[in-house]
């Protein structure tokens, strides 16, 4: 069975430090891992994905994630967080075919202070 | 346009209305899903069409019914719903059955209101 877990449902964060959002998985095989943005008022977009290539996964707009499997973790991060990244992330882990097995986080908000 | 557009983006209805969403994907691709996202609540798959054939649906109320005319247009019909369907309703796309990929095209959503 599949399940992923996102560590924290609300992160915050000054304008230009780091950011750092929690996401660990559980597979009983290689999964393949994703995260999603979502804006205000907006759908999904996807903003990183790791499909057992490189461990170091880098996505839009300056994020980026490392996949270790000893940790079943894939935490996303970006070194210095802007106004505009304030949004809710979601952690997502697929393995099958099956679209029910595209499993969703239950997403984390992160908020930007100025 | 962008890749998946969803009319309308907000909907209220009364419990005895009939009502339709719709979704139109200019990716090309040859499957189309519903999802529903509640507050506090993890994403819901609701359907999956491959090729306008449904091939998943997830014990899912009869009042929501599902329609795929076409690969590109995925529609979702709604009658005598409660206020707890009160939700943001997406539809993404992927070009196959999001096989080992999990890559999703989603939609901004359509807002429904049950009063």
């Amino acid at each position: 069975a599949q399940s992923v877990t996102q560590l924290d449902s609300h992160v915050s964060v000054s304008e230009g430090t780091p950011v750092l959002l929690r996401c660990n998985y559980s597979s009983s095989y290689s999964p393949s891992l994703f995260w999603y943005v979502q804006h205000p008022n907006k759908g999904l977009q996807l903003l990183l994905k790791y499909t057992s290539a490189a461990t170091l996964v880098k996505g839009i707009n300056g994020f980026e994630a490392e996949f270790k499997k000893s940790e079943t973790s894939f935490h996303l991060t970006k070194p210095s967080a802007h106004m505009s990244d304030a949004a809710e992330y979601f952690c997502v882990v697929s393995g099958y075919s099956s679209a029910s097995k595209i499993i969703f986080g239950s997403g984390t908000r992160l908020s930007i202070r100025p | 346009e962008t890749g998946v557009t969803q009319t309308p983006r907000h909907l209220v209805m009364g419990m005895t209305n009939k009502k339709s969403l719709k979704c139109e994907q200019h990716l090309g691709h040859n499957a189309m899903y519903w999802y529903k996202q509640s507050a506090k609540k993890p994403l819901e798959l609701m359907f999956v069409y491959s090729l306008e054939e449904r091939v998943e649906n997830n014990s899912v109320p009869s009042r929501f019914s599902p329609e795929c005319p076409n690969s590109s247009h995925l529609f979702l019909h709604l009658h005598t719903l409660q206020p707890e369907d009160s939700a943001l309703y997406l539809c993404a796309s992927s070009q196959e059955i999001a096989a080992n990929t999990g890559e999703l095209f989603f939609g901004e959503g359509s807002r429904l209101t049950v009063l």
